[in-house]
């Protein structure tokens, strides 16, 4: 099992520029989480997946925020444009109803 | 959701030294799950524990769900427990989603 793989692990960009993160979750696994950490707000969930239909996505900070997950094994993250408050860590996790989450690695995004 | 709290927020330890954290909820959880975030980043999961007690080398956890606690154990600390510790947890009407606390940051010194 090559657990929770995102990419890219970083990713620089100039403010305006869209930015997609990717996420391929563990196979079986039916629930899918976007997740932002910064120092300041710390983990804040932007938005979940179960069996591939979103299902809370309260936690998107605004319409330059979408994501997808178009089959059971990938999902994306864009943000169109970016902005330099856009920079954080953003984390992609897997779950199992009765499992516990699995964390991916991580794309540490910078916008300049 | 509910409300996770973890206490303290902060921890200073010799290296050797023995250290206790906990989690309070706010609701009665049946998903429950302690995350380490080392000083690389990485979140790695150490126990997921919706109730009773588990161990795994110097690490221990034990959650009373009635009671909405869960504690994690460090014994004989080593500088690679540095880190951020994270508990997380769900209940029946949250589905498969967790709420996180706001951590316990904890550093070992040599």
């Amino acid at each position: 099992d090559a657990g929770v793989i995102q990419s890219p692990r970083h990713e620089v960009t100039e403010m305006g520029q869209e930015v997609t993160l990717r996420c391929k979750p563990i196979s079986g696994h039916n629930s899918l989480f976007w997740y932002r950490q910064t120092m300041m707000r710390g983990l804040e969930l932007l938005i979940y997946f179960n069996n591939n239909v979103p299902i809370d996505d309260s936690g998107m900070p605004e319409d330059r925020f979408s994501a997808k997950m178009p089959n059971a094994s990938f999902s994306t993250l864009k943000i169109q444009p970016s902005e330099p408050r856009d920079s954080a860590v953003y984390f992609c996790a897997s779950s199992h109803t009765g499992l516990g989450y699995t964390f991916g690695s991580g794309t540490r995004l910078t916008v300049v | 959701g509910i409300q996770v709290e973890q206490s303290p927020p902060d921890l200073i330890l010799q290296e050797g030294a023995n250290s206790t954290l906990r989690c309070n909820f706010s609701d009665s959880v049946n998903n429950l799950q302690w995350f380490h975030q080392n000083p690389w980043g990485q979140l790695i999961n150490l126990f997921y524990i919706p109730s009773g007690t588990k161990q795994n080398g110097r690490l221990s956890a034990t959650t009373v769900a009635t009671e909405r606690y869960s504690l994690l154990y460090i014994s004989s600390s080593q500088t690679t427990d540095s880190g951020v510790y994270f508990c997380a947890g769900g209940t029946a009407n949250t589905g498969n989603q967790f709420y996180f606390g706001t951590g316990t940051s904890l550093t070992v010194i040599p």
